[in-house]
């Protein structure tokens, strides 16, 4: 079946960096773009970023700029988001997710929507 | 920047009642867009509309989507006990590239 499969939990002291993986199976890797959404303790969805998987394209948030690297290994159907400079209010659940644009026009695309997510990485941030 | 604001912030209702969720972005989007996403207590979310108003495989027909412009609305028809939980829309293609609203809880009465 697809889904996406995340790395286990991550403690992390402020200053330090962490990687987050994100394996696909069940579908063609290369047809659908990931991105990756994080939920602080309580709080609402906050997007980070995107990738591409079949050109290496990416986008993150302007707040996020500069602290996260998206990437992929497509050898084996896996994303890896990686956060820098950690401080506490990155202290959140991270997941990943697919998504599927259609290009219709020059000018127009249609977005299916975030239809499969991974189950979520818990980063702790705590000295 | 896309503004999402959604309401009400919180719902309570019973079994069986409708539920209307809005959803207003503050600029025009397209409806091909606009989707809405299902998330319960320590689950990942749930997409269940794209476009605006396209059920995702698998939602069930109590669930609609309409709208368009800046103003969308998510309904369920008929609340069953496993619909209550916090609902999200979100947009696609402004900037930043994706927003999702703040979230409606719908809780039981």
């Amino acid at each position: 079946q697809v889904q996406l499969v995340q790395s286990g939990a991550e403690v992390k002291k402020p200053g330090a960096s962490v990687r987050v993986s994100c394996k696909a199976s069940g579908y063609t890797f290369n047809s659908y773009d990931i991105t990756w959404v994080r939920q602080a303790p309580g709080q609402g969805l906050e997007w980070m970023g995107w990738i591409s998987p079949y050109n290496g394209n990416t986008n993150s948030a302007p707040r996020l700029q500069g602290r996260v690297t998206m990437t992929t290994d497509t050898s084996t159907s896996t994303a890896y988001m990686d956060l820098r400079s950690l401080r506490s209010d990155d202290t959140a659940v991270y997941y990943c997710a697919r998504f599927y644009l259609e290009r219709r026009s020059s000018s127009y695309s249609y977005y299916y929507g975030m239809d499969v997510w991974g189950q979520g990485t818990t980063v702790t941030v705590s000295s | 920047e896309i503004v999402l604001t959604q309401s009400p912030g919180t719902m309570s209702l019973s079994p069986g009642e409708r539920a209307t969720l809005s959803c207003r972005t503050s600029q025009t989007i397209s409806s091909s867009s606009l989707a809405w996403y299902q998330q319960k207590p320590g689950q990942a979310p749930r997409l269940l509309i794209h476009g605006a108003s396209s059920r995702a495989t698998g939602i069930p027909d109590r669930f609609s989507g309409s709208g368009s412009g800046t103003d969308f609305t998510l309904t369920i028809s008929r609340l069953e006990p496993e619909d209550f939980a916090v609902y999200y829309c979100q947009q696609y293609g402004g900037s930043p590239l994706f927003t999702f609203g703040p979230g409606t809880k719908v809780d039981m009465k």
